[in-house]
């Protein structure tokens, strides 16, 4: 069974330009999750999916960050303009729907720096 | 609101001993309870987890973790480390209720010396 899968690995840009990530999860997934981890610290959920629509983005700062998830599978998570304490890494993670299906699996992550 | 604790930063261990990585969560309601562990430059890998039943929880790579509800803690364990085993390890809990999300500790940091 492949993993979550994610592009790009590393990311450098300068502030104020704009980035975007991508997701593809393990195929059958319904749930999908974005976290950023910043360095010496636990990843801190983003956004969840529940198929193409979002169940929890509380923790989204909305005026700068995006995502989408437009048929169910794959999701972009997208930062504009992008401010220096957004350098992290951000990790997809993704869910089987099952109600006994509790295991969130991981991507690698991609590692974003902002000059 | 919910929370983890790792109350330690870093936990040296010599290969073949024992080792203990602990934690401890709030939640209301059940808890259901994680262990990940990240090696450098990698995304989070599921070790074990505790749902519902027996306290005592065996995971991936020889690991263990014990739920201990009257002390909310929920210990990693492993009785012979290995210096493969070096890397940073996550506690994580979310309550039972249908969508609710994990927290993550900040994480210990494990190195096993030869």
């Amino acid at each position: 069974e492949a993993g979550v899968a994610q592009s790009p690995r590393y990311k450098i840009i300068e502030k104020r330009q704009s980035v975007a990530f991508w997701c593809n999860p393990i195929s059958g997934h319904a749930t999908l999750y974005w976290y950023q981890q910043i360095l010496g610290q636990g990843p801190k959920l983003l956004i969840q999916f529940q198929n193409n629509g979002v169940v929890d983005d509380s923790q989204l700062p909305k005026d700068r960050f995006s995502a989408e998830r437009l048929k169910g599978v794959d999701s972009t998570l997208k930062i504009q303009p992008a401010k220096l304490e957004d350098s992290a890494v951000y990790l997809c993670a993704s869910r089987s729907g099952g109600r006994r299906q509790e295991t969130q699996y991981f991507g690698p992550g991609t590692r974003l720096l902002v000059l | 609101a919910q929370s983890v604790a790792q109350p330690e930063d870093q936990v040296n261990v010599a290969e073949g001993n024992p080792l203990t990585v602990k934690c401890t969560y709030s939640v209301s309601g059940n808890p259901y309870l994680f262990w990940y562990v990240q090696y450098p430059n990698r995304g989070l890998q599921f070790l074990l987890k505790y749902i519902t039943g027996d306290n005592l929880v065996k995971g991936s790579y020889g690991f263990e973790a014990e739920f201990n509800k009257s002390q909310t803690s929920f210990h990693l364990k492993k009785p012979s480390a290995l210096v493969s085993d070096s890397a940073l390890y996550f506690c994580a809990v979310r309550d039972s209720s249908g969508y609710s999300t994990l927290t993550f500790g900040k994480g210990t940091m494990l190195l096993v010396s030869p």
